[in-house]
């Protein structure tokens, strides 16, 4: 089993839709939890990042943390066709403070207007 | 403030051969990391470094080495290119090296090995 796995997609939600991507992670003792994006053939922005369990929010986007079922969410809010892209999950895998991040391979969204 | 530049953008390379790769940070961050991607293995650690020191590594083999220089540049080298080694490699700067840091990705270097 991978250490962190997202569903490859492609995601294909229409303009104005609600896009969900998942995360899962295999390490119980992990504290940080960020979502990046990548358009193609560029390289990862960070998006959110979520440390407590509940539900964070930035504009269109909610981070969703569950530490008890270790899944970790993205809910996207009126997609737009400039959402478009590929979302990484990444978790830091050190129960401090110090960085590990393992990724995700991504999962791939195409807004369709 | 300028991002974080890796030169060159682009390399052909022949298998057995070396390279070298640059990575100069945003300016004022100390840490630096690699990263290689690939479509099939996705975004793979390789090493970070903080004040010259090296303070994680991945799970390449030794032909992948690193070091970080006074003013924070950063260099990676492979040695003996194999096919595999055919990547986008990507250089990653933060101010420090805890978790909660964000990570400002620099545009890569597409190494492909001939």
């Amino acid at each position: 089993q991978k250490e962190v796995e997202q569903n490859s997609g492609p995601l294909s939600v229409p303009e104005g839709a609600i896009a969900s991507l998942n995360c899962t992670y295999s390490d119980r003792v992990s504290q940080s939890f960020f979502w990046y994006r990548q358009y193609s053939g560029k390289s990862p922005e960070l998006i959110m990042s979520i440390y407590s369990n509940g539900d964070k929010e930035d504009g269109r986007f909610t981070a969703q943390l569950n530490k008890a079922s270790q899944y970790v969410s993205l809910l996207i809010r009126d997609s737009q066709p400039s959402d478009s892209a590929t979302y990484l999950c990444a978790v830091n895998l050190n129960a401090g403070n110090n960085r590990k991040l393992i990724w995700g391979l991504g999962t791939s969204l195409a807004v369709n207007p | 403030k300028a991002g974080v530049t890796q030169t060159p953008r682009y390399l052909i390379k022949t298998r057995g051969q070396q390279v070298t790769l640059s990575c100069s940070p945003i300016s004022g961050h100390r840490s630096v990391s690699w990263y290689q991607q690939t479509p099939g293995q996705g975004l793979q650690f390789l090493f970070e470094y903080f004040s010259e020191t090296q303070r994680n590594k991945g799970n390449f083999p030794g032909r992948f080495s690193g070091r970080q220089f006074s003013n924070s540049r950063s260099e990676m080298n492979v040695s003996t290119l194999e096919l595999g080694d055919s990547a986008l490699y990507l250089c990653a700067s933060s101010f420090g090296d805890r978790a909660n840091e964000k990570l400002f990705f620099g545009s890569g270097t597409q190494l492909s090995v001939l």
